[in-house]
This record gives C-alpha cells, sequence and structure tokens, in this order.
C-alpha cells in the first residue's frame, strides 16, 4: 500500500543540524511533488517547503528559509529535509506529504525537539 | 499569501447532531487551470492528518459520507450530517491554488459534549 515513513527525529541543541530521511513505497516516487510539513506542540499545521518531481523546484517558508534544505533521490525512493541552525521554535513533529496541489498521502512524522 | 481563516475555532457537538464548518479566503481559490484546491483533513488526537475533502467537494475512499464539502471562490464549509464519537479531533482546511507558500487554517476542533 502507499506509506511514507518518516525517521530520523530525535533531541538537538540550539545551533545544531540534522538530516529528516522519508521512505516512499506503494507508489511511483518519482513522479510526485513531494512537501514537508510540521506541527508545533499543541499548534496547528505548518507548510514547511516543498521539491517538485525531479528536484528541479524547491520553495521554502519564510521561517526556515536559508537554514532548511530539502532534497530527493529518486533511484532511493526516499525524500529529505536538512535542517541547520535549528532554533526552539522548530520543536515539532515533522510530517512528509505526497502531492503538489493535493496533499493526499501524510506519513505518520517524526519529532524533532530543539533543547539545551 | 493566501490567509485561511476557519470558525469556529471549537465546536462542542451533540452524537448524533449535524456539525459546520466554515473556512474563508484572502482572495479567490480558483486557479488557472479551472480548478479549485481546497482540502478538508481531519487529525484525530494523536494521529496524522487524513484527508477527507479534496478540491472542496469530492470526497476521499472510505470517507463516510456524512462528510460533505462546499463552497466556491473564498467561502467553503464542512458539514457533519450526524457526528459520531469517532469524529472527535481537529480539521483543517489547506489551500493548493496560490502557492508558495501553501497555507492552512488554523484548524477547528470538534468534541462531543
Amino acid at each position: 500500500q502507499v506509506q511514507l515513513v518518516e525517521s530520523g527525529g530525535g533531541v538537538v541543541q540550539p545551533g545544531g543540524s540534522l538530516r529528516l530521511p522519508c521512505a516512499a513505497s506503494g507508489f511511483t516516487f518519482s513522479t510526485y511533488g513531494m512537501h514537508w510539513v510540521r506541527q508545533a506542540p499543541g499548534k496547528g499545521l505548518e507548510w514547511v517547503a516543498y521539491i517538485g518531481y525531479d528536484g528541479g523546484n524547491k520553495y521554502y517558508a519564510d521561517s526556515v528559509k536559508g537554514r532548511f534544505t530539502i532534497s530527493r533521490d529518486n533511484s532511493k525512493n526516499t525524500l529529505y529535509l536538512q535542517m541547520n541552525s535549528l532554533r526552539a521554535e522548530d520543536t515539532a513533529v515533522y510530517y512528509c506529504v505526497r502531492g503538489m496541489y493535493y496533499m493526499d498521502v501524510w506519513g505518520k512524522g517524526t519529532t524533532v525537539t530543539v533543547s539545551s | 499569501d493566501v490567509v485561511m481563516t476557519q470558525s469556529p475555532l471549537s465546536l462542542p457537538v451533540t452524537l448524533g447532531q449535524p456539525a459546520s464548518i466554515s473556512c474563508t479566503s484572502s482572495q479567490s481559490l480558483v486557479h488557472s487551470d479551472g480548478n479549485t484546491y481546497l482540502h478538508w483533513f481531519q487529525q484525530r488526537p494523536g494521529q496524522s492528518p487524513r484527508r477527507l475533502i479534496y478540491k472542496v467537494s469530492n470526497r476521499d475512499s472510505g470517507v463516510p459520507d456524512r462528510f460533505s464539502g462546499s463552497g466556491s471562490g473564498t467561502d467553503f464549509t464542512l458539514k457533519i450530517s450526524r457526528v459520531e464519537a469517532e469524529d472527535v479531533g481537529v480539521y483543517y482546511c489547506i489551500q493548493g491554488t496560490h502557492w508558495p507558500p501553501w497555507t492552512f487554517g488554523q484548524g477547528t476542533k470538534v468534541e462531543i459534549k
């Protein structure tokens, strides 16, 4: 079945880095644009970044621009989010989401906590 | 950026009674291709979001027919005809017409009275 599985979350100090992979299965990954969306504790959903099906187009929320990088490896059916210069306000559950217009499939998320 | 405004933010409902959530966008969500990319998601406690309705009024596979979506332009509504206990959670509208950024409503918490 169609599935997205995020991993790589954990506790990191302010200013630190983390890379989140998202493994896709059950569909032709290379034909879909993909998003990262996050949810801070007790808060709503916030779009973080988008990458086109071939990696050619990338967009970022202003809150992460210059610090986060979205990428993908279609040969490995994997989406990535490289997070640098992490701040306390980046603490959230990070979801991998399929589809540029439709956002139809979501992973279960991985938790990132930025704390000293 | 397109601002999505939901109301109410909290919705206590009696089991078996209807519920309605409004979502208003700061500009029309009609895309140049003629589609309106306004979707509704449900997030049950402790779970990831699940899409219920796509392009205003199309129910996703497996979604009970007590859920319906309507609207056009800037005003949209999600209705639950008869609320069941499993409907408890937070509901979000999301627009995918004008991006970046893709933007979400603040969320409406549905609870049982």
